[in-house]
C-alpha cells in the first residue's frame, strides 16, 4: 500500500524555468516531510525537509510548500539548471523514523 | 567527513546462496535504517537500529533477512536462500538520532540473483 505517491514519474522544463514537482500521501500520522534527490548509482541525497507545524521551508534555489489539509507537498526548484536533472523522492515518517517514499520523479532540465 | 559507506558496491549470487551487505554508519550516529529499491519502485523499508537494538523489524520480507548491529557501528544484513526476488540495491542509511532527523545514506548495494 502506497502512503507517499509522486503521480509524474518524469517531468522537463527549461533550463531557467520553475520546476515544481508534487508529492502526495494519505497516512495522516506523517509529521516530517523531506526530498531527495538521486543520481544514477548513487544513493539517494538530502535536500530540503519540513515539519508539520511548517508550511514553507526554503533553502536557496529550493523552496517545500506543505499543504496538511490536503495531505499534498510540493518541491519548487528556482531558477532550475542543468545539474538539477536527477530523480527526486518525497518522503515522510511518522514518529520520526522509518521513511516512506514515493516512486519519483525524473527531472530534466534541458538548456 | 566520511560519509555512509557499503560494501561490497556490487554483489552477483546463485538463487539459494546466502549473502552479507555491509553498512559502515557515518560517526557518531546511533540510528541506522536498511532500505531496498527494487527497480521502478520506491525505497522500501525494512529495519532500523538506535544503538544496537532494532525496534522496528516490521519492514523484513521474511525469515530468511536479518540484520544485526555491532558496538554501535557497523551493521550486517543477511539474506539466507537468496531468491530471484531479492535483486535489488540495498540502502543504508545513518542519522545522529531518531526523530526529526534527516537520514543520509550510502551508495548502496546492487544485489543480483541469478
Amino acid at each position: 500500500d502506497q502512503q507517499v505517491k509522486q503521480n509524474s514519474p518524469s517531468l522537463s522544463v527549461q533550463e531557467g524555468r520553475i520546476s515544481i514537482l508534487n508529492c502526495d500521501y494519505t497516512n495522516s500520522m506523517f509529521d516530517y516531510f523531506l526530498w531527495y534527490k538521486k543520481y544514477p548509482a548513487e544513493g539517494p541525497t538530502f535536500l530540503i525537509s519540513i515539519s508539520s507545524i511548517k508550511d514553507k521551508n526554503e533553502d536557496g534555489r529550493f523552496t517545500v510548500f506543505l499543504n496538511k489539509s490536503a495531505k499534498h507537498l510540493s518541491l519548487h526548484i528556482v531558477p532550475s539548471q542543468p545539474g538539477d536533472s536527477a530523480v527526486y523522492f518525497c518522503a515522510a515518517s511518522a514518529y520520526g523514523y522509518a521513511l516512506n517514499f514515493g516512486k519519483g520523479t525524473s527531472l530534466l532540465v534541458t538548456p | 567527513g566520511a560519509g555512509v559507506s557499503q560494501s561490497p558496491s556490487n554483489k552477483v549470487t546463485e538463487k539459494g546462496k546466502d549473502v552479507e551487505l555491509r553498512c559502515d554508519p557515518i560517526s557518531g550516529h546511533t540510528a541506522l535504517y536498511w532500505y531496498r529499491q527494487s527497480l521502478g519502485q520506491g525505497l522500501e523499508f525494512l529495519i532500523y537500529f538506535q544503538g544496537n537494538s532494532a525496534p522496528d523489524k516490521s519492514g523484513l520480507p521474511s525469515d530468511r533477512f536479518s540484520a544485526e548491529r555491532t558496538g554501535g557501528s557497523v551493521s550486517t544484513l543477511t539474506i539466507q536462500r537468496t531468491q530471484q526476488e531479492d535483486s535489488a540495491v540495498y540502502l543504508c542509511a545513518s542519522s545522529p538520532e531518531t526523530g526529526f532527523e534527516t537520514q543520509y545514506f550510502g551508495p548502496g548495494t546492487r544485489l543480483l540473483v541469478l
